[in-house]
């Protein structure tokens, strides 16, 4: 099945600051990787995803990339604020996978006024 | 939309004892999921289900763990009998139809302790 590997595991960054956390899979066939911010003591929500079809995606300040062919993607957040502080999990899934989504183990990332 | 909701959004409860955590998915989402969550084992999905059909248990623990989903608006995960490393927050989240995969939605999440 999926594996989904995610580094670092926290991140301390200065406000203002940008971060950058990695995941990398290993089934070629995962077309479909969401990142999901919880903050304490709450529910996972979905911040940004990319399908296979693109290998870049922005919303404002956070920005994803994939490259396909070394199968891994990252999660870019430019000009970090305190609100940005949380836990944030990456995910890969593909068609006909079931819906299934597998997980990276979490990166906390901690933002220093 | 309410959103996903779950019940209780906390139990105690003592070793042996069963454990029910129930779940109601958005309205018009086909596909929903049980997840638990535990500093040491980090999101684990245990058992996920489409148009109310179990498709993947792989990732529940033990006999001990049983999920149903007997209609599209509610599902329900039990512990019998309940162990205190089964403490943890269980999440339930829905997603909508489509053959194209989207985007999870999380419930508030039941946090368990066994003691």
């Amino acid at each position: 099945g999926e594996n989904v590997e995610q580094h670092p595991s926290t991140l301390s960054v200065q406000e203002g600051d940008s971060a950058v956390i990695k995941c990398t899979y290993s089934d070629s066939a995962s077309n479909y990787f969401p990142w999901y911010k919880q903050e304490l003591g709450k529910r996972p929500q979905l911040i940004i995803d990319i399908r296979s079809n693109v290998g870049e995606k922005k919303d404002q300040r956070i920005a994803v990339t994939l490259n396909k062919t070394a199968k891994h993607f990252s999660l870019h957040i430019t000009e970090t604020q305190p609100e940005d502080s949380a836990v944030y999990f990456c995910a890969a899934s593909k068609t006909g996978g079931g819906n299934k989504l597998t997980f990276g183990t979490g990166t906390q990332l901690k933002v220093e006024l | 939309d309410a959103g996903v909701i779950q019940s209780p959004r906390h139990e105690v409860t003592e070793m042996g004892q069963e454990v029910t955590l129930r779940c109601k998915p958005i309205s018009g989402h086909n596909s929903l999921f049980w997840y638990r969550q535990t500093m040491m084992r980090g999101l684990e999905l245990l058992i996920y289900f489409n148009n109310n059909v179990p498709i993947d248990d792989s990732g529940m623990p033990e006999d001990r763990f049983s999920a149903k989903m007997p209609n599209a608006s509610f599902s329900t995960l039990k512990i019998q009998p309940s162990e205190p490393r089964d403490s943890a927050v269980y999440f339930c989240a829905s997603r909508p139809a489509g053959v194209l995969e989207s985007e999870q939605f999380f419930g508030p999440g039941t946090r368990l302790t066994v003691l």
